[in-house]
């Protein structure tokens, strides 16, 4: 069964502190997202990657968050240093490119589980 | 930028009703894709509907419809013979179909509780 696979599940840290997330997207997927959810601003987009280039990353504090794909298999999340406002669950969501109408694209993103930050 | 809204940050439905979540959109686009996704306490984002922007025909999944009026710009999801295990933030979502990789935008979300 398909899925897409986020590290860690869970995470707490001090403020200050080096926090590198990991996603492994849906094999064959070309597409990959990085999200943040929070109770005040929901869903945001953070960056985003097509075969594993960088289309879009003016949702991230480029002063201290960094996403890259070292390969097709791995996407990474990082915040150095980390602050207390950082507190929030991160997902990851892959899919294929969206295609003209009647195309067998669905559209769909599939999504990680999330990985739950809490910046001390 | 498309922006989806969803204007009832909570509801609630008894067992076995039928509860609809409304959901409208802002878009200049006319090829599209819409999604309703669940997320429960395990937060886990899981899909329950979606609807391509040139189907007339309304999407239906088992208890879950929705209503796309898309002059209107609007796309209600309706879950009939609610469950308990319905409870969940529910959030409305936009995908350009434009060729490339485009994001979801999602809605705030609406928190449906259903009562035993």
């Amino acid at each position: 069964d398909a899925r897409v696979t986020q590290t860690p599940r869970d995470k707490v840290t001090e403020m200050g502190q080096e926090v590198t997330m990991r996603c492994q997207p849906i094999l064959g997927h070309n597409t990959v997202f990085w999200y943040r959810q929070t109770m005040m601003q929901g869903l945001e987009l953070l960056a985003y990657f097509r075969n594993r280039a960088p289309l879009d990353d003016s949702g991230m504090p480029k002063d201290r968050f960094s996403a890259e794909m070292p390969d097709a298999t791995l996407a990474t999340l990082k915040i150095q240093p980390s602050e207390p406002r950082d507190s929030a669950v991160y997902f990851c969501a892959s899919g294929s490119r969206t295609s003209w109408t009647g195309g067998a694209d669905t559209g769909e993103l599939f999504f990680g589980e999330g990985s739950r930050l809490t910046v001390l | 930028a498309q922006t989806v809204t969803q204007s009832q940050p909570e509801m609630s439905v008894q067992e076995a009703e039928t509860v609809t979540l409304s959901c409208t959109y802002d878009t200049s686009e006319s090829d599209y894709y819409l999604f309703w996704y669940k997320q429960p306490p395990s937060r886990q984002m899981i899909l329950v509907i979606r609807q391509e922007a040139y189907k007339q025909q309304n999407a239906t999944e088992n208890r879950f419809s929705v209503n796309f009026q898309k002059a209107a710009k609007s796309f209600s999801l309706k879950i009939s013979d609610s469950q308990l295990g319905d409870a969940a933030m529910y959030f409305c979502a936009y995908r350009s179909a434009f060729p490339g990789n485009t994001p979801l935008v999602f809605g705030k979300g609406t928190r449906l509780s259903v009562i035993a």
